[in-house]
């Protein structure tokens, strides 16, 4: 099964930039790497998702380089309603299925 | 658009005992996946629907299953029920499903078994 890394906590003050950053050793050539955010007795929301290079919406961006070995978040100016765990989801297409593996999942609090 | 709802929102068993959770999808989403999350082992993949056939399969024991009805709705069923199974059930329904999806996610189920 493909297994993600990522920190398991992380801190920042309002308006400053956020990076994430998941490993994913061993992606398959048709996974897409999304990234998840989670409040507290709420479902995970959908934030953003790539294949590779460089994804930008609203509200952030995502860095895959080209060995697609990892990914990174990027949140622009944090504020306190960004306090959430953020996860990093990839595909398992080993076998023929497809089992998506979250990562355990990276709890960002933001400071005033 | 009227978002994945899933009921009961709350829900206490005793040991031994069966018990169905339900989840309405966002209109015009036919895939329909189930997880698990536990403070221990985190978000886990149980299943996926897609046109009332299960698709995927996580690493789940045959005591939970679950079906999809032809409009889409699913639920899942936990029997013989363990200490183990307390936890937050989620429901997560996409267009599609597959490789490249967006997942749109429930309040969850909080089922605690005593």
């Amino acid at each position: 099964l493909a297994k993600t890394t990522q920190p398991i906590s992380m801190d920042s003050y309002e308006g400053q930039e956020v990076n994430i950053t998941c490993s994913h050793n061993n992606i398959a050539t048709n996974d897409y790497i999304t990234w998840y955010q989670q409040f507290p007795s709420q479902g995970p929301r959908f934030i953003i998702q790539g294949y590779k290079t460089k994804v930008t919406n609203e509200v952030a961006s995502l860095f895959i380089p080209a060995d697609r070995k990892s990914s990174t978040l990027s949140l622009p100016r944090v504020s306190l309603s960004d306090t959430a765990v953020y996860y990093c989801l990839v595909g398992d297409g080993a076998g023929g299925s497809y089992i998506p593996t979250f990562g355990r999942g990276t709890s960002l609090i933001v400071h005033p | 658009k009227a978002g994945v709802t899933q009921t009961p929102r709350y829900l206490i068993k005793t040991r031994g005992q069966q018990v169905t959770l339900s989840c309405s999808p966002i209109s015009g989403h036919r895939s329909v996946s189930w997880y698990q999350q536990t403070p221990g082992q985190g978000l886990q993949f149980l299943f996926e629907y897609f046109s009332e056939t299960q698709r995927n399969k996580g690493n789940f024991p045959g005591r939970f299953s679950g079906r999809q009805f032809s409009n889409s709705r699913s639920e899942m069923n936990v029997s013989t029920l363990e200490l183990g199974d307390s936890a937050l059930y989620l429901c997560a329904s996409s267009l599609t499903g597959g490789f490249s999806y967006e997942q749109y996610f429930g309040p969850g189920t909080r089922l605690t078994v005593t």
